[in-house]
């Protein structure tokens, strides 16, 4: 039944490394999100993508890169981890469209230290 | 950009009695507004959503009314049990793009 499968569950990694985290959705949707939750600050859009190969910067782009190859995957980049990007990342996806809700991944808990 | 207000941030309720979390929002092109319900070390999931075009929404023990003039909807949850306990997020969307409320734990106590 799981629909938005994020590959990693908990990932710790160093600074200066660069991180990818993968997102893959078999539901056929268009769109597709990458959102940070951080305690106290909700949920803030990172990049989305509406299509293959198309994508949008979201609310807090800096210091990430998406990559968006075919339909169901859409990978987040951190270029060169900080220890301020140090959240839980969730992936989200929704069918294409202005008026749909989001299917979300259980989220990757990342740690940069 | 889209601004969203949600409030309290906090809620604490007996079970049977009813809870209300209010949001605002301040893009008034914003056309579809979710809710979605995250229990603890899990995924948020969307429980009740509701259109421009609607003013109220009922499913069960939960409702949603919007009032677009005043760019404010709110979540209504009846008869509370203590599965109902869990963190709740508004969100207002745009072309598809949903801008979240900071949340609202709720707390259901037996």
């Amino acid at each position: 039944d799981v629909k938005v499968t994020q590959s990693s569950r908990y990932l710790v990694k160093r600074t200066g490394e660069k991180v990818f985290l993968e997102c893959v959705q078999d539901m056929d949707h268009e769109n597709m999100f990458w959102y940070r939750q951080d305690p106290g600050l909700g949920l803030r859009l990172i990049y989305f993508s509406y299509d293959v190969k198309m994508k949008e910067k979201g609310d807090i782009p800096e210091g990430y890169s998406v990559s968006r190859e075919k339909k169901e995957r859409f990978s987040l980049i951190l270029e060169s981890a900080s220890t301020n990007q140090t959240s839980m990342y969730l992936c989200a996806s929704s069918r294409g469209g202005l008026v749909y809700g989001y299917t979300f991944g259980s989220g990757t808990r990342l740690t940069v230290v | 950009g889209e601004n969203v207000e949600q409030h309290p941030s906090t809620l604490s309720v007996q079970e049977g009695d009813s809870a209300v979390i209010k949001c605002t929002y301040s893009d008034s092109a914003s056309n579809y507004f979710p809710w979605y319900k995250q229990e603890l070390g899990k995924r948020p999931q969307l429980i009740i959503d509701i259109r421009s075009n609607v003013g109220e929404k009922k499913d069960q023990r939960i409702a949603v009314t919007l009032n677009k003039t005043a760019k404010h909807f709110s979540l209504h949850i009846t008869e509370t049990q203590p599965e109902d306990s869990a963190v709740y997020f508004c969100a207002a969307t745009n072309a598809g793009k949903s801008t979240f409320g900071d949340g609202t734990t709720l707390t259901v106590k037996p």
